[in-house]
């Protein structure tokens, strides 16, 4: 099983402000990413590292190979603040990193 | 538009059973991967189980194999799960989500469904 370790756990920072999460994979992977708000079912955000889901904007980005993989957020939205995820596909199973929470300073 | 619902949650003893459904509609569930993914109250994202689009081939994590089952029906347009054996450890929200690739791009999620094993 691959997992998946993500950082910091939490990020404080105000709108504006670029984020950089990071996600670490214990073996090469397959990376998504998904953004959660409170009492709200996930969003799909980025798919294959780096392809940006329908109606997703342009100041989310990801990106990395391998085993380290990197979401960006430029100029973040009062919106953007929320719990993100990365996920991976490998050997027919599926797990995601612990989470990131992005909070507003 | 697509939309997934959940149904069949509650309240269920500890090692009872329970059998979650998922109407999906809006889109040719047929053509799809699906998969449940839970989230314990307070708690990450734990995906436990997938079934391809015709049925024919499912994957568990380790924490539900054997006690979980998950299954199709796509003339109704339904997916299930089949819950056995339940623990306080499987209290949480399960959603159903579809995979937009077959590779766990999950473009679609319910709702959830909240799922409390307890005395």
């Amino acid at each position: 099983e691959i997992v998946l370790t993500q950082s910091p756990g939490t990020l404080s920072l105000s709108p504006g402000e670029r984020a950089t999460l990071s996600c670490r994979a214990s073996s090469s992977a397959y990376v998504g990413w998904y953004q959660q708000k409170p009492g709200q079912a996930p969003r799909l955000l980025i798919y294959g590292v780096s392809n940006r889901a329908t109606g997703i904007p342009d100041r989310f980005s990801g990106s990395g190979s391998g085993t380290d993989f990197t979401l960006t957020i430029t100029r973040l939205e009062p919106e953007d603040f929320a719990v993100y995820y990365c996920q991976q596909y490998g050997d027919s199973l599926i797990t995601f990193g612990q989470g990131t929470r992005l909070e507003m300073k | 538009q697509v939309q997934l619902v959940e149904s069949g949650g509650g309240l269920v003893k500890p090692g009872g059973s329970v059998r979650l459904s998922c109407a999906a509609s809006g889109f040719p569930f047929s053509d799809f991967y699906m998969s449940w993914v839970r989230q314990a109250p307070g708690k990450g994202l734990e995906w436990i189980s997938y079934i391809s689009s015709r049925g024919t081939t499912e994957y568990y994590a380790d924490s539900v194999r054997g006690r979980f089952t998950i299954s199709r029906d796509n003339a109704q347009n339904s997916l299930f799960l089949q819950m056995d054996n339940l623990r306080a450890d499987d209290t949480a929200i399960y959603y159903c989500a579809r995979d937009q690739s077959v590779v766990g791009d999950f473009d679609y999620w319910g709702q959830g469904i909240l799922v409390t094993v307890s005395s």
